[in-house]
């Protein structure tokens, strides 16, 4: 079956501090990997995707993710997060060839301590 | 540049009772999606729309039926509504094609009660 697993729900980070958001999948063809954001009351925000190539992919607002195949994970960091990043995080899979017809993962909830 | 454009932004209805949420996108965009979020259970596919004049059903299709009317929009329609509706619905679209990523309107709130 594919998915999309997060594994925290809910996360609390200090301002400054970093971030690691964990996303595993399970998809049956080459997967087309994204995160996205959602700030409250909006829609998502594409932050990076990841299809070939490097495995270390950099997106907006100073995150990156990175790919592991023999983990099927594509984790999402950031070094230093500032209280603006506070928002719901979404994982997703999808087909290469429509990148719209995703498998999204439940969501991870950050919360920022000033 | 508007991008994907969803109305209403919220909307009542009491059980039974129809309606069409309406998306539109000025990006020339092949594709057209419509999801639902409902808590702890992420984004799930209703149906989509790969080109003009194609439809398919996504994961929940079941209650809902959707018109391609033109390149630009993608109605839901909701022909008897039920609680279980009650959700917070997303249209996206893409490129289609080859690497192309989706982008999301801001979403329907939507209450059956």
């Amino acid at each position: 079956a594919q998915s999309v697993t997060q594994p925290d729900i809910h996360i609390t980070v200090s301002e400054g501090a970093s971030l690691e958001l964990r996303c595993n999948y399970s998809y049956g063809a080459t997967p087309y990997l994204f995160w996205y954001v959602q700030s409250p009351g909006q829609g998502l925000q594409l932050l990076l995707k990841y299809f070939s190539g490097d495995t270390l992919v950099q997106g907006i607002k100073g995150f990156e993710a990175e790919f592991k195949r023999s983990q099927s994970s594509f984790n999402l960091r950031k070094p230093s997060v500032h209280w603006s990043d506070a928002a719901e995080y979404f994982c997703a899979v999808g087909p290469y060839n429509q990148g719209g017809k995703l498998i999204f993962g439940q969501g991870t909830e950050l919360s920022v301590k000033p | 540049n508007a991008g994907v454009t969803q109305t209403p932004k919220f909307q009542v209805l009491k059980t039974g009772q129809s309606m069409t949420l309406q998306c539109a996108q000025d990006m020339n965009h092949n594709s057209m999606y419509w999801y639902r979020q409902d808590p702890g259970m992420g984004l799930r596919l209703i149906y989509y729309s790969a080109s003009e004049g194609t439809t398919d059903k996504g994961e929940v299709p079941n209650g809902y039926n959707v018109s391609r009317l033109n390149k630009r929009e993608f109605s839901l329609r909701l022909e008897s509504a039920a609680p279980s509706q009650t959700s917070v619905y997303f249209c996206a679209s893409s490129e289609g094609g080859l690497s192309a990523e989706a982008f999301f309107g801001q979403g329907t709130r939507l209450t059956v009660v």
